[in-house]
């Protein structure tokens, strides 16, 4: 059973760089099986997919956030990372990570539990 | 403001049958399959239709997924009381080059 979980600062400085973990467990992160995803969800608000990455490192980031984004593999301890440049407010939310599955279309099919990040002073 | 429109709520009363839409357009849900997750309150979103209409297992049959055109809607059959919830959609979107989700329905058992 893979399970996945997030982990990082809760509370980020405007103007500095966000940065979180995912940890992969019960299953290899180095499948060409599955997209590694971060997805947010503002306060009260629907869902934003930020990106995901394949295990071979290619990355498709989502177009508003791209000139801010950096996500990133490490395959020998079964992580993948997001680092996000420059945060606001606009950037508090919580952040998932997910499992975007290639047999079913890509549909993230596993989700971590989320992490609130708050950007403030 | 969501590239996918979904309404802010629902709500039924059980047994009931209650149905969300989610609009798109030509370059998301009018070519490419569409995806619904469910989220209880508090909780991380969880898969419940992939490849528009597909449930993977352990998703009760009362759930179901359709599309015509640049539309989807989920339904849900026999109204539960564990069935209150947030719904999202989504799709991906070829000119974006992304994934793209609607705003989200928050369904009320009554």
């Amino acid at each position: 059973q893979v399970q996945l979980q997030e982990s990082g600062p809760g509370l980020v400085k405007p103007s500095q760089t966000l940065s979180l973990t995912c940890t992969v467990s019960g299953g290899s992160i180095n499948s060409g099986a599955y997209y590694w995803s971060w997805i947010r969800q503002h306060p009260g608000k629907g869902l934003e997919w930020i990106g995901y990455i394949y295990y071979s490192g290619t990355t498709y980031y989502n177009p508003s956030l791209k000139s801010r984004l950096t996500i990133s593999l490490d395959t020998s301890k079964n992580q993948f990372s997001l680092k996000l440049s420059s945060v606001t407010a606009a950037d508090t939310a919580v952040y998932y990570c997910a499992q975007s599955n290639r047999g079913l279309r890509d549909a993230f099919d596993i989700w971590g539990q989320g992490t609130m990040v708050t950007v403030s002073s | 403001q969501s590239v996918l429109t979904q309404p802010p709520s629902a709500s039924g009363t059980p047994g009931q049958r209650v149905t969300i839409s989610c609009s798109g357009g030509s370059s998301n849900i009018g070519i490419n399959t569409v995806k619904w997750y469910q989220q209880l309150s508090g909780t991380a979103p969880k898969l419940l239709i992939h490849n528009t209409d597909q449930r993977p297992s352990g998703v009760p049959g009362r759930f179901s997924g359709s599309k015509s055109g640049t539309s989807a809607s989920l339904a849900i059959s026999g109204l539960q009381s564990e069935d209150e919830a947030d719904y999202h959609c989504a799709a991906w979107d070829d000119s974006l080059n992304g994934w793209v989700f609607g705003g989200g329905t928050k369904v009320t058992v009554l």
